[in-house]
């Protein structure tokens, strides 16, 4: 079973603080890792996609992939009340057959005023 | 505009109803799915599909029943409405790999 784990939080950070969420996954042959950003009652929304070792930026999100340690990260810069959501990392599957992401259980972000 | 589109939004139904939620997508993405999630829990994969006549389930037993006639249309039905079956239903569509999935705005289905 392929799993995708992040921790579920909450995670609380300062306004204008560096937000870091993490995730971990166990399919070593992934090529393609996802950030989606889910606000209460919402769908969720892409926000990062990084498919090479290394920090991918886009405005205030950085995501970092090293598939050496089977790991991403995503780091939200000057972090803003908007920013309160719950991120889900989801990790494509590398299966020649299957067609769909993995998704994480999501952490819980939230602003400190 | 280039969308995923979920009806209805709401639903409130009574138990023992037939009900079917609909998704449609204008993207051409041959690859859809079918989510349900509870509040502040994870998402579970409950039906997919790769292109049409072809379905499949997810990870998450469910009673719900989907179709794939058309690309663009996938609906999920239920024979008869539980108070079990409450939940949000996410509608999801994906074609190239490397853009993952774009999802639709759900349907929050709630049976009394």
């Amino acid at each position: 079973q392929k799993e995708v784990e992040q921790n579920s939080g909450p995670l609380s950070v300062p306004e204008g603080a560096i937000a870091s969420l993490n995730c971990t996954y166990s399919d070593r042959g992934s090529q393609s890792f996802f950030w989606y950003r889910q606000y209460s009652g919402k769908s969720p929304e892409l926000i990062m996609s990084i498919y090479s070792n290394g920090d991918k930026e886009d405005g205030r999100f950085t995501a970092q992939l090293n598939k050496a340690s089977q790991y991403v990260s995503l780091l939200i810069r000057d972090s803003q009340p908007s920013d309160s959501a719950t991120y889900l990392c989801a990790v494509w599957d590398s299966g020649g057959s299957n067609y769909k992401l993995t998704f994480g259980k999501g952490t819980l972000l939230t602003m400190n005023p | 505009e280039a969308d995923i589109y979920q009806t209805p939004r709401y639903l409130v139904i009574g138990t023992g109803k037939k009900i079917t939620l609909e998704c449609s997508q204008t993207m051409g993405h041959d690859k859809m799915y079918w989510y349900q999630q509870d509040p502040g829990m994870e998402l579970h994969l409950i039906h997919y599909s790769y292109g049409v006549n072809s379905t499949e389930k997810g990870d998450l037993s469910s009673e719900s029943t989907v179709s794939r006639i058309r690309t663009e249309h996938f609906p999920l039905t239920l024979e008869s409405a539980r108070p079990s079956h409450t939940s949000q239903y996410l509608c999801a569509s994906s074609g190239i790999q490397a853009y993952g999935y774009t999802f639709g705005s759900g349907t929050r289905l709630t049976v009394v």
